[in-house]
């Protein structure tokens, strides 16, 4: 059964630094594509970066670009983003998320979610 | 533009058939796929590449997309397709970046 397992989810302050980690299971890591999407309260689903499955080459939404790093590392099956520079507007529920063996530009299988909350 | 339109909300009644829309000047030449997200939970891929139906998924749930626009029909809607449901598909790009729409509510009521 593939299992998505996020965590470091939390408060922290404007200008402030996290990072997410999703413990991947069920699957072999190594062969997928991983993203992350983001969720205001009470808004829509918002894609905001993917990562090869070597991580070679990691791609972000403009919106978070130059503050977030997804990084990934294969030997503990584990996906993580960095998140600096935070604003309130970052305020989300955070999905990890895999993309099949077959096309990782989409999505076949999430996590349950972390949510963070920036805010004085 | 990269934009991906969907109507904010609909109601069915329970049996009729739900048609919702996607519109975006990229899909004639990209995939629209649909995920569904219950109240509190994680969202659900319920049709990929179009019209693929993964394993799962009830078979009143279709797909369809021609020209610049997806449609995600639920034939004989139920109590409990009442959800939220996104369209996704990869922007024009050369890094294809993910693109959700605005999502639609469903009641089924």
């Amino acid at each position: 059964e593939v299992q998505l397992v996020e965590s470091g989810g939390g408060l922290v302050q404007p200008g402030g630094s996290l990072r997410l980690s999703c413990a991947a299971s069920g699957f072999t890591f190594s062969n997928h594509w991983m993203h992350w999407v983001r969720q205001a309260p009470g808004n829509g689903l918002v894609w905001v970066s993917r990562i090869n499955d070597d991580g070679s080459s990691p791609i972000y939404a403009d919106s978070v670009k130059g503050r977030f790093t997804i990084a990934r590392d294969n030997t503990k099956n584990t996906l993580y983003l960095q998140m600096n520079s935070l604003r309130p507007e970052d305020t989300a529920v955070y999905y990890c998320a895999r993309g099949p063996e077959t096309s990782g530009y989409y999505i076949d299988y999430w996590g349950q979610g972390t949510l963070v909350t920036v805010s004085s | 533009s990269d934009e991906l339109a969907q109507p904010p909300s609909m109601s069915v009644s329970p049996g009729q058939t739900a048609r919702i829309t996607c519109s975006g000047d990229a899909l004639p030449k990209k995939y629209a796929y649909w995920y569904q997200q219950k109240s509190g939970q994680a969202p659900v891929l319920v049709i990929s590449e179009d019209t693929k139906r993964p394993s799962g998924i009830p078979e009143r749930y279709s797909g369809s997309s021609s020209g610049t626009m997806a449609t995600l029909t639920i034939s004989g809607a139920q109590v409990e397709d009442e959800a939220d449901y996104y369209c996704y598909s990869t922007d024009s790009g050369g890094n294809q970046r993910g693109v959700f729409g605005g999502g639609t509510k469903l009641t089924v009521l």
